[in-house]
Formats: C-alpha cells, sequence, structure tokens
C-alpha cells in the first residue's frame, strides 16, 4: 500500500504523559499536514510542512503541541504533558508540489484517548 | 477566520431518493473547494473540488457540486443516492493560504 500511513492507530495513555505520532506520506509528495478530529466535528488544522520547512504553526493548539519533519520525509506530532482534552484523532494527510488546491490526501489517523 | 458551514448534520434517506448537502464558506476571496467523504473504517478521500471554470464540477460516484458565487455555496448533489453513499461528507476550503477549512460534516444514512 502506497498511501499515507500512520503510526500508532490507537494510543492510550495518561495524563500528564507525552506522546509521539508519527506519519509517513505518500513518497513523491512534499507537503504534508496534521489535523486534530473530535466527534461531531471535521478535521481542525494544525500545522503542515513543506519539505522539511514548517511554513504554518501558529494554529497548534497550545506550546505542548510540536511537529517535526527533519527529512522532509516522515513527520511526527508530539503533545507534552498530555490533558484529557486532548483526546481525539489525529489526522495526516499529504499532497504534491503545485499551486494552492492540491487534492489531500489522507492517512487512517491515530486515535489518542487520555485517561 | 475562514469559516465553512454544512447546515444538514444528519440526513436518512432511501435508496433512489435524491440528494442535496449545503455548504457555504465565509472567504471573499478566490477560493478552492472541496467535498471529502469518509466511507465507514475507511480513509478520509476526495469526492471533487473546484478551482476555476465550470461551476459545475463533476466528481465520482455520480456526485456533482455547483459553485454559487454570489451565494458562497457549494452544494453537493446527486440525483439517486445508494445504500454504498452511506457516509460522512465534508465540505472544505482553501482562499489565500494553503490552509484549508472543513466544516463540521454531514452524516448521511442511505436505507436499502
Amino acid at each position: 500500500d502506497t498511501g499515507v500511513s500512520q503510526d500508532p492507530r490507537h494510543k492510550i495513555t495518561k495524563r500528564g504523559q507525552n506522546v509521539t505520532f508519527r506519519c509517513d506520506p505518500i513518497s513523491e509528495h512534499n507537503r504534508l499536514y496534521w489535523y486534530r478530529q473530535t466527534l461531531g466535528q471535521g478535521p481542525e488544522f494544525l500545522t503542515y510542512f513543506q519539505n522539511e520547512a514548517q511554513l504554518e504553526k501558529s494554529r497548534l493548539l497550545s506550546d505542548r503541541f510540536s511537529a517535526e519533519r527533519p527529512k522532509g520525509s516522515f513527520s511526527t506530532l508530539e503533545i507534552q504533558r498530555t490533558e484529557q482534552g486532548d483526546s481525539a484523532m489525529y489526522l495526516c494527510a499529504s499532497s504534491t508540489k503545485g499551486a494552492m488546491g492540491g487534492e489531500q490526501f489522507f492517512g487512517p489517523g491515530t486515535r489518542l484517548t487520555v485517561l | 477566520a475562514q469559516s465553512v458551514s454544512q447546515h444538514n448534520h444528519h440526513v436518512i434517506l432511501s435508496e433512489a431518493a435524491s440528494l442535496e448537502l449545503g455548504c457555504n464558506y465565509s472567504y471573499g476571496g478566490t477560493v478552492n473547494l472541496f467535498w471529502y467523504v469518509q466511507y465507514p473504517g475507511q480513509h478520509l478521500q476526495l469526492l471533487l473540488k473546484y478551482f476555476s471554470g465550470d461551476p459545475l464540477v463533476k466528481g465520482i460516484k455520480g456526485f456533482e457540486a455547483e459553485f454559487i458565487k454570489s451565494k458562497f455555496s457549494f452544494n453537493l448533489r446527486k440525483p439517486s443516492v445508494q445504500w454504498s453513499d452511506t457516509a460522512e461528507y465534508f465540505c472544505a476550503e482553501e482562499g489565500g493560504s494553503y490552509i484549508p477549512t472543513f466544516g463540521r460534516g454531514t452524516s448521511l444514512i442511505v436505507h436499502p
């Protein structure tokens, strides 16, 4: 399968712990996006990368959230000192270089539960 | 801040009924518009998109959407739904940046 993959698919953690999620985009895609989705809502944009450059991070939900894409390939999203309100589905998507409006290809998501 | 409104949160139809899902966006400039679909147990995937040109856009599986700039709308339509169209439908817009804004989604259930 050459689609977007995310790992893990499910994560249960205790409040206060740190968690890290990984996203592997489609190999030729240079843009990578992270979203959060809660029940009954659409995906909420968090941040995005073009190659290894993080071009927008002001919408990360707090300074406990950070993302990296060190070599312009896979990306990680870290949440430090998790809170119960962080429980959600975290989605990754990738798209090709080009004009705005490229189709985004989504991964299956990582479902986070904070106890 | 840009926003997308999907007015119907839950829609229940019988097979062969016609479908129209409403979507209104807020961005006043040049905008790209999308409908994504999430079938049960599957990833979000693109249904159709509008960038420019013909305001009537055709997508996969017989879906179409019409861009009406004066109404800031991009409604999704299908003349005859099937049981397999049961899914969550999301409207999204991208205006002025590479940052998409999604609506909250419409859950469609089609009874056989």
